[in-house]
Formats: C-alpha cells, sequence, structure tokens
C-alpha cells in the first residue's frame, strides 16, 4: 500500500492553463506539505498543513491554492500556469509539526508547462 | 545566508568502501532535527537517519551513520561498505524549532549527488 499516493505522476500543460494535483496518505498523519523541487534539485517547502489548517504559505504566488478537505488529503490548485512553474512537487506528510518526525514523501508530480 | 550548506556538488566512492558526505547548518534555535534523505533517479524521496539537537549519540541506522558536531554545526553523513544502489543524490535537511513552535517544514540543501563506482 502507498502511503503518499500523488496523481498525476506526470503533467503537460500549455501556459495559461489551470490544473490539479492530489495528493492522499493514508498513514493517520496529522500534517501535509507541498515542495517544489526545481531543475537544479532544490527543494523548497511551499505549504505546510496542520489538522486542515494552513501553517505555512511560504512567498508563493496566489496563483497556488492548497486545498485539505480533510486530514488525509492535500490538494494543490495552480491558476493561469507559467512557464517558470515547471518542476517536481512532491507531497510529504508527518505525524506532527515537531519531534521526531520524518516526512514521508510522495513519488512526487512531473509538471512541465510549454 | 543559507541555512543547510552541502559543499559537494559530486562525489565518487569505489565500491565497498566508506563515504562520508557534508551538511554544515546554521541556526539559532536550541532545538532543531537534522534529516538525510536520498533521492535516486527513479525520483522518489527516501528518509534515511534522524539527528536530535539534543541526542547525546550520533544516529545509526544500519549502514548509515550521523557524525554530528554540534559545537562545529555540522551533520555528515557516513555511508559505509558502499553499494551500487547507493548511487543518488543526497540531502541534507533541518527541521527548526523541534519541540515547540515548529511550522514542521524541512530546510534542504542543495544536495550532493554521489556517483558509486564498480
Amino acid at each position: 500500500d502507498t502511503a503518499v499516493s500523488q496523481t498525476p505522476k506526470y503533467l503537460v500543460t500549455q501556459m495559461g492553463n489551470d490544473k490539479s494535483i492530489k495528493c492522499e496518505q493514508n498513514l493517520g498523519h496529522d500534517t501535509m506539505y507541498w515542495y517544489k523541487q526545481d531543475s537544479k534539485k532544490f527543494l523548497k517547502i511551499m505549504f505546510s498543513y496542520n489538522n486542515k489548517e494552513l501553517i505555512i504559505n511560504e512567498t508563493v504566488p496566489n496563483r497556488f491554492s492548497p486545498k485539505s478537505p480533510d486530514k488525509a488529503h492535500l490538494n494543490l490548485h495552480i491558476n493561469s500556469l507559467e512557464l517558470g512553474d515547471s518542476a517536481v512537487y512532491f507531497c510529504a506528510s508527518s505525524q506532527a509539526l515537531a519531534g521526531q518526525n520524518e516526512q514521508f514523501f510522495g513519488p512526487g508530480t512531473r509538471l512541465t508547462v510549454l | 545566508a543559507q541555512k543547510i550548506t552541502q559543499t559537494q556538488p559530486g562525489m565518487f566512492v569505489q565500491e565497498k568502501e566508506a563515504v562520508t558526505l557534508d551538511c554544515t547548518y546554521d541556526t539559532s534555535d536550541q532545538s532543531y532535527g537534522l534529516f538525510w534523505y536520498k533521492q535516486p533517479s527513479s525520483g522518489e524521496m527516501i528518509f534515511l537517519i534522524y539527528q536530535g539537537s539534543y541526542d547525546e549519540q550520533n544516529a545509526t541506522e544500519g549502514r548509515y551513520s550521523l557524525n554530528f558536531q554540534k559545537a562545529r554545526k555540522s551533520a555528515n553523513l557516513v555511508i559505509s561498505a558502499s553499494q551500487l544502489g547507493d548511487s543518488a543524490m543526497y540531502f541534507c535537511a533541518m527541521r527548526e524549532n523541534q519541540y515547540g513552535g515548529s511550522q514542521g517544514n524541512l530546510i534542504f540543501g542543495k544536495g550532493t549527488k554521489l556517483s558509486v563506482k564498480p
């Protein structure tokens, strides 16, 4: 059973389109995250949610809107896609915000904006 | 200033030898956690090892050990008896405010690409 799953795995779209990436975790964790990995492999936090509440919105354009319908899901919607949005997006979860809790990552979604 | 610095963009190691991947960090917090992740070419992120700032002993997990030198703010990963399957990107990461007030997120270094030669 996959602990953290993301769909789709690959997403190719035109500039200006709106797209969504879904994330689900079956670990019973309270905290979920979205990270962006750029072409140089640098990983940066975008959002973190704890018990469905937004904790971090890390200087991300408001074209990006996370939505957490329940603790097991954290979806990412992106409006008006731009070329610079091309990256790999990782969803992750951890048992809590703090403590010795490693983050479990999903397989990533490779977004290509043409 | 960078919070996590990995100075080795790429490294080579001979199969069966040990290798050390460097990581230094910068924080004013007293409580923090340090993590290492492996990212093979397939792209997934695999957790390897964790060290808490208050842990007195260096963490070990199988062939992985963490050489934690708190005064020098370094948390180097040591991989013993390298295997071909160890070829991957390795990321050092930190979580600040580990025991209160944490926002939960990991701050990553830029990674080190390790290549294991047969």
